[in-house]
């Protein structure tokens, strides 16, 4: 398999309660992006974190990256039961670029 | 269009059998990703599509994987002699730039299963 390391699998929390999953990767990357994927459906982009970045915001999100470590974040405040979904980090490597490594995902449900 | 479309939505196949998924990329979009996602896993990477010269398939399985993409929009995944353990989504998505740098758009996918 060619997939990353995410944790934890899954996460069950209540509307409003912040959201932390967690991303390893083995080489060096050119980028780092975190996609959602509603059930049954595609993916769709969140946030991508270059490799020269250690932390970026967009909205609720909150990314950061750590390259001595190999491990990024993603922080997903305030959450709402729309946030119900699965989510993936995907790793561009620095040589090539062409191949996108996903994670295995972290199962998110958030209880209204 | 506006995003990436994939047809069919869902195909049922005998084992042995071949089959054609096809994708629609954005317009004028540069860089074409086959994917496959078993249920419950992310997706993994089949190929990549740089106009259209397919620049790394080393995610391909078997050689009973094939993709093009000979206009450099369209392309085409083929699979031959489907086997049970073909069975997944497969995910095409695009990007405006060349290789895994930017955003991908991803289509909605084509479920295969092969009986």
């Amino acid at each position: 398999s060619q997939q990353g390391e995410e944790d934890p699998q899954a996460l069950s929390i209540q509307e409003g309660e912040n959201a932390t999953m967690n991303c390893s990767y083995k080489t060096s990357i050119n980028n780092l992006q975190w996609y959602r994927q509603n059930s049954g459906r595609g993916l769709v982009h969140l946030i991508l974190i270059r490799s020269n970045e250690r932390e970026k915001h967009s909205g609720r999100l909150r990314v950061t990256l750590d390259t001595s470590k190999k491990s990024s974040s993603l922080l997903i405040t305030a959450s709402r039961a729309a946030d119900t979904a699965s989510y993936f980090c995907a790793q561009t490597g620095n040589t090539g670029g062409f191949k996108t490594i996903f994670g295995a995902g972290t199962r998110l449900f958030v209880k209204a | 269009g506006a995003g990436v479309s994939q047809s069919p939505r869902y195909k049922v196949a005998k084992r042995g059998q071949d089959v054609a998924l096809r994708c629609d990329p954005i317009s004028g979009h540069v860089s074409l990703f086959w994917y496959q996602q078993a249920l419950g896993q992310g997706p993994e990477f089949l190929t990549y599509f740089q106009n259209e010269a397919q620049l790394d398939k080393s995610g391909l399985p078997s050689d009973r994987f094939f993709a093009e993409r000979p206009e450099g929009s369209v392309s085409t995944l083929k699979i031959q002699r489907t086997q049970q353990e073909d069975s997944a989504v497969y995910l095409c998505a695009s990007s405006a730039t060349s290789g895994g740098y930017n955003e991908q758009f991803f289509g909605p996918g084509t479920r295969l299963t092969v009986l």
